[in-house]
Order: structure tokens, then C-alpha cells, then sequence
């Protein structure tokens, strides 16, 4: 089954404390990025990658890090998550990049809290 | 930066009814997406149009793109209870290697 994976799907934290929220696609995409989502804000999104070793900021990318070591995994990095992180967080991937016209398949979500 | 908008924010209709949400962008694109989230979960892809066309259906989804007006409409024909969910319309934004969501419309489809 074409899916995108998340890992964890919830998770509390504390302030400052280096956390991984892990991200795996199995449909050979090329694009790949995270976006997070606030009430009254919308979806964000945080960090995009077009292909392996090319990653790219997206629009609120300030404390969050990424690699893209492998094609299927895009890990979302906080190296010291903050209360205004605390947030829902989505994976998404795609064939190609959005000006393609290419649908980005989504996880599940992670919802994180920091303390 | 929020490049769509979208109208109304929120919808409540009867079971049958028809529903209509709009989308207006600001920049010039070549596509359009439409997405579903049910409340607290991952997006599902609708539809997408591209800049040429001016409609596109998909069972009971219809879409219509106005380039000139940079506009986009989603019309849900005989809505159903399932159908409760929030909307977003998306574009391409940051030369297009970006995707931008509209702020939403929370639908609602009473029984």
C-alpha cells in the first residue's frame, strides 16, 4: 500500500530537549517536505527536499533541520524545541515538485507538545 | 507567506445540499490543488486542475479556475454526512518548488 509514515504520532516533550520526528515514503518520491499546522495559521510548511542531499528552506524553517540522506526518509530535526514549537505536524510527499501539478500524499500527523 | 485565500471559512448545510467554497490566489500559477482533512488528520488529495482548464469533475466534486480573476471554486454536489470536513485549495508558490495552502473552509453537512 502507497503510504507515507510518521513516527511518533504524539509526543510531549520539554523545552530543549533534541527530538527526531522520523518520516518514510514507499512510492519512490522525489519530493518530500514538512509542514506544520496552527489553529488560525493554516498549514506551513517548514522544510521542502526535491531529491536526496537537496534540501531546501520553506517558509518557517527557524529551529527545525533536516536531512535527506535517502529517498524514502526525510527526517524533521529539533534540536531544542521551544513552547511555540508545540504544534501538528505533517510529512507529505510527491512525484515531483508542486509546479509539476504532482498530488503530495500526507502522514498521518505528529502532534507535538513542548512544555 | 499565505498565498491562498479562502471563503467562507466556515459552511453548514443539509444532508443533499449542494456546497461551495472559494479560493483566491496572488500570484500567477499553472495548477491548482483542492485537499480534505477530517478533523486532526492527514490531508487526502481531491483534485487538481491545471492553469488551461476552466473546469474539471470528479464524481461529485466539480472545480472551476479562473486565471483572471485568480480564483478557484469547489462545488460538492448531494453532500453527504461523510463530507464533513475541512477544504484547503493549494498552488505552487517559491518558483513553483513550494506548496502554499489556502487558510481553509470548515464544512459542515448535518443529517
Amino acid at each position: 500500500e502507497a503510504q507515507v509514515t510518521q513516527n511518533p504520532r504524539y509526543l510531549i516533550t520539554v523545552t530543549g530537549k533534541k527530538l527526531t520526528v522520523t518520516c518514510s515514503q514507499n512510492m519512490n518520491h522525489e519530493y518530500m517536505s514538512w509542514y506544520r499546522q496552527d489553529p488560525g495559521l493554516g498549514l506551513r510548511q517548514i522544510y521542502y527536499s526535491m531529491n536526496v542531499e537537496v534540501t531546501d528552506k520553506g517558509d518557517v524553517p527557524e529551529g527545525y533541520k533536516v536531512s535527506r540522506k535517502e529517498k524514502r526518509n526525510f527526517p524533521l530535526i529539533l534540536e531544542s524545541p521551544s513552547p511555540n514549537q508545540t504544534s501538528l505536524y505533517f510529512c507529505a510527499s510527491s512525484l515531483s515538485t508542486p509546479g509539476q501539478g504532482y498530488e503530495q500524499y500526507f502522514g498521518p500527523g505528529t502532534r507535538l507538545t513542548v512544555t | 507567506s499565505q498565498q491562498g485565500e479562502e471563503d467562507p471559512q466556515a459552511l453548514s448545510i443539509q444532508e443533499g445540499e449542494n456546497a461551495t467554497m472559494n479560493c483566491s490566489y496572488k500570484t500567477s500559477i499553472n495548477n491548482l490543488q483542492w485537499y480534505r482533512q477530517n478533523s486532526g488528520r492527514g490531508l487526502v488529495h481531491l483534485i487538481l486542475i491545471r492553469s488551461n482548464e476552466r473546469e474539471k469533475h470528479s464524481g461529485r466534486l466539480r472545480v472551476t479556475l479562473d486565471t483572471s480573476k485568480k480564483s478557484s471554486s469547489l462545488l460538492i454536489t448531494a453532500s453527504r454526512a461523510a463530507d464533513t470536513a475541512s477544504y484547503f485549495c493549494a498552488t505552487p508558490s517559491g518558483s513553483a518548488r513550494q506548496l502554499t495552502f489556502g487558510s481553509g473552509t470548515q464544512l459542515t453537512v448535518l443529517p
